[in-house]
């Protein structure tokens, strides 16, 4: 079975500072990762997609995640925050489909991100 | 594209009530799926489709039910309504099976059973 950790409720960080919100995860076979953010009342969007290839991953508005394989981590990670990446983030994990087809995308229990001006 | 859309997004019901979720994406996008978000916790699977008139069992499927007769839409019903079913409900979309695959979700529905 697979499943993600976010150990980190929350976390607060100094508007212009780098930020990293953490993700472990486990799997039976290769990991496929995700991170999306959730603002206040919205639904999820979609950050950023390790599959294969170049552990540094770029996503969108200047996130990137690190995936570490023997550390079986996926952390997302900003070089300067801004008040505005204030929000929800949720890191995802899929792995292979088993059985009659299973499609789920494992969900961590998000960690919330306050960006002080 | 309006991408995927969710109504209502807000709605209060009583012990017993029954009512339909509507989720609509206009991605042509095969796969479905239903999530149901609690505080604190992560997105649970409802129930997912693969394609139109073929649906499957999530993780957590007790007390709803799903039909797709169209690939733009996927509508959840919840036939009678209990407290431990207020949550918020998130409806999202793929293009294909492959657990590469994005999925795209719509912006939720405030679900409160009293």
């Amino acid at each position: 079975a697979q499943s993600v950790a976010q150990p980190e409720d929350q976390v607060n960080v100094a508007e212009g500072n780098p930020l990293t919100v953490k993700c472990t995860y486990s799997v039976s076979g290769n990991p496929y990762l995700f991170w999306y953010v959730q603002y206040p009342n919205r639904g999820l969007q979609f950050l950023l997609k390790y599959i294969t290839g170049d552990n540094l991953v770029k996503g969108s508005y200047g996130f990137e995640a690190e995936f570490n394989k023997s550390q079986t981590s996926f952390h997302l990670k900003k070089p300067s925050a801004l008040v505005s990446d204030s929000a929800l983030y949720f890191c995802a994990v899929r792995d292979l489909p088993s059985g009659a087809g299973s499609y789920q995308l494992t969900f961590g229990k998000g960690t919330k991100l306050s960006v002080i001006p | 594209n309006a991408g995927v859309t969710q109504t209502p997004k807000f709605r209060i019901l009583k012990i017993g009530q029954s009512m339909t979720l509507q989720c609509a994406q206009d991605m042509n996008h095969n796969y479905m799926y239903w999530y149901r978000q609690d505080p604190g916790m992560g997105l649970k699977l409802i129930y997912y489709s693969v394609g139109a008139g073929i649906t499957d069992k999530g993780e957590v499927p007790n007390g709803y039910n799903v039909s797709r007769s169209t690939t733009e839409d996927f509508p959840l019903r919840l036939e009678l309504a209990a407290p431990s079913q207020t949550s918020v409900y998130f409806c999202a979309s793929s293009k294909t099976r492959y657990h590469t695959n994005t999925q795209y979700f719509g912006p939720g529905t405030r679900l409160t059973v009293l």
